[in-house]
């Protein structure tokens, strides 16, 4: 089977930098992608990673190592309009799974 | 239009009751996902189009549950006899061909069923 494992919960502080762990099981790999929702919203895309290593997009980056079947999701400068919940998914074509989601709360 | 677009936003029911739910996808997007996502939980996949086939419909939770689309457009997925457990907000997405690089999201539809 298929799946994507995340820690349900991750607190840090206003300013700070946290990371998002996904590690996945998956028949084939086609590449991690990851989500943000805030509640009530729409998840929305942040990032994707087809290849081993580090994308970087403002203040977020995702990384990705195949070997180890294993991805983050990094947050710098953290503010509180962070405070969401994120999804790692993976997948092709038929069905595009997404783990159960971690959800991000800050301090200030 | 400019993105994925799902009616009703809201839909209380009765038990017992069937309910259509609309997706209308991002033009030139070839690739359409339903997914359903309960309150703090997270995407459960229940079905996929390219086009207007759909190869595998196993992801569908009971043969209450249908869902088709035309002319590589609009979807809907209707749930007849509805159930209390199928309370949930259903959430639609599309994507350029199928790829797990960037799917887009419609805003969903809660479904409440009484």
């Amino acid at each position: 089977g298929q799946s994507l494992e995340q820690p349900s919960e991750v607190t840090a502080v206003e300013g700070a930098i946290v990371q998002i762990n996904c590690t996945y099981q998956t028949s084939g790999f086609y590449g991690l992608s990851w989500y943000q929702q805030h509640d009530g919203g729409a998840p929305t895309f942040l990032s994707y990673n087809a290849l081993d290593g580090l994308e970087e997009t403002g203040r977020f980056s995702s990384f990705l190592s195949r070997s180890d079947s294993y991805g983050y999701l990094l947050l710098q400068e953290l503010q509180m309009k962070d405070s969401a919940s994120y999804f790692c998914s993976s997948g092709r074509d038929d069905k595009i799974i997404f783990g159960k989601g971690t959800r991000l709360h800050i301090l200030p | 239009g400019a993105g994925v677009s799902q009616s009703p936003s809201n839909k209380v029911t009765e038990k017992g009751k069937d309910v259509e739910l609309r997706c209308d996808p991002i033009s030139g997007h070839t690739a359409l996902y339903w997914y359903r996502q309960s309150l703090g939980q997270g995407l459960e996949f229940l079905i996929y189009f390219q086009g207007n086939s759909a190869p595998d419909k196993s992801g569908l939770p009971s043969d209450r549950f249908s869902a088709e689309r035309t002319g590589g457009s609009v979807s809907t997925l209707t749930i007849q006899r509805t159930q209390q457990e199928d309370s949930a907000v259903y959430l639609c997405a599309s994507s350029l061909g199928g790829s797990a690089e960037k799917l887009f999201f419609g805003s969903g539809t809660q479904l409440s069923v009484l």
